[in-house]
């Protein structure tokens, strides 16, 4: 089993709609928890970072957290031609960051 | 600037000339990183360390080596370089605190033939 799983997409999207990822982990024990934007053949930079459960609000991206259920997503509203690009989800387990594969998001016209 | 530097960016080589791949953080970080990157495969951890002269393996060392003489820089080291080497490879620091962001370099695209 991976660590950290995601949905392989690619999601595609009207502009203006709300794309929706999620991310699943196997360490019940992690404790923080990433998510970075990848456009192709650039390194990643992060957008949003949560530890707590609940929601966490920043701009047009809300991230989700459910320990319980070991389960991330990120919701990203207004969705935007910019917003096109991998988004991968990262793990912090006893100071390792594992990575999911990503999922590759494409918002149309 | 904070940053994470990486040289070179691009290197076409051949079968089992040695390489290394340079990385350099001004952050005053204790924890770095070399991850590859395959398509489908997500980002994996080939070896880290926890400070100087503190190195450990990841999830994909064979083939690797690594060192940690200063703490700003942290060199990837390719003995003998075989085509199923050629991946994107990108370094990464951050502090080694469990909740701290970490910043990736700009990535070096190595294609080994």
């Amino acid at each position: 089993q991976k660590e950290v799983e995601q949905n392989s997409g690619p999601l595609s999207v009207p502009e203006g709609a709300i794309a929706s990822l999620n991310c699943t982990y196997s360490d019940r024990g992690s404790q923080s928890f990433f998510w970075y934007r990848q456009y192709s053949g650039k390194s990643p930079e992060l957008i949003m970072f949560i530890y707590s459960n609940g929601d966490k609000e920043d701009g047009r991206f809300t991230a989700q957290l459910n320990k319980a259920s070991q389960y991330v997503s990120l919701l990203i509203r207004d969705s935007q031609p910019s917003d096109s690009a991998t988004y991968l989800c990262a793990v912090m387990s006893d100071y390792k960051l594992s990575f999911g594969a990503g999922t590759t998001v494409t918002v149309r016209a | 600037e904070a940053q994470v530097t990486q040289n070179p960016r691009y290197l076409i080589t051949v079968t089992g000339k040695k390489l290394t791949v340079t990385c350099s953080q001004n952050m005053n970080h204790e924890y770095m990183s070399w991850y590859r990157q395959d398509p489908g495969l997500g980002l994996r951890q080939i070896y880290y360390s926890m400070n100087v002269e503190v190195t450990d393996k990841g999830d994909v060392p064979e083939g690797y080596k690594v060192s940690r003489k200063e703490k700003r820089n942290f060199p990837l080291i390719l003995e003998s370089p075989s085509p199923n080497q050629t991946s994107l490879y990108f370094c990464a620091s951050r502090q080694q605190t469990s909740t701290d962001t970490q910043y990736f370099g700009p990535g070096t695209r190595l294609t080994v033939l």
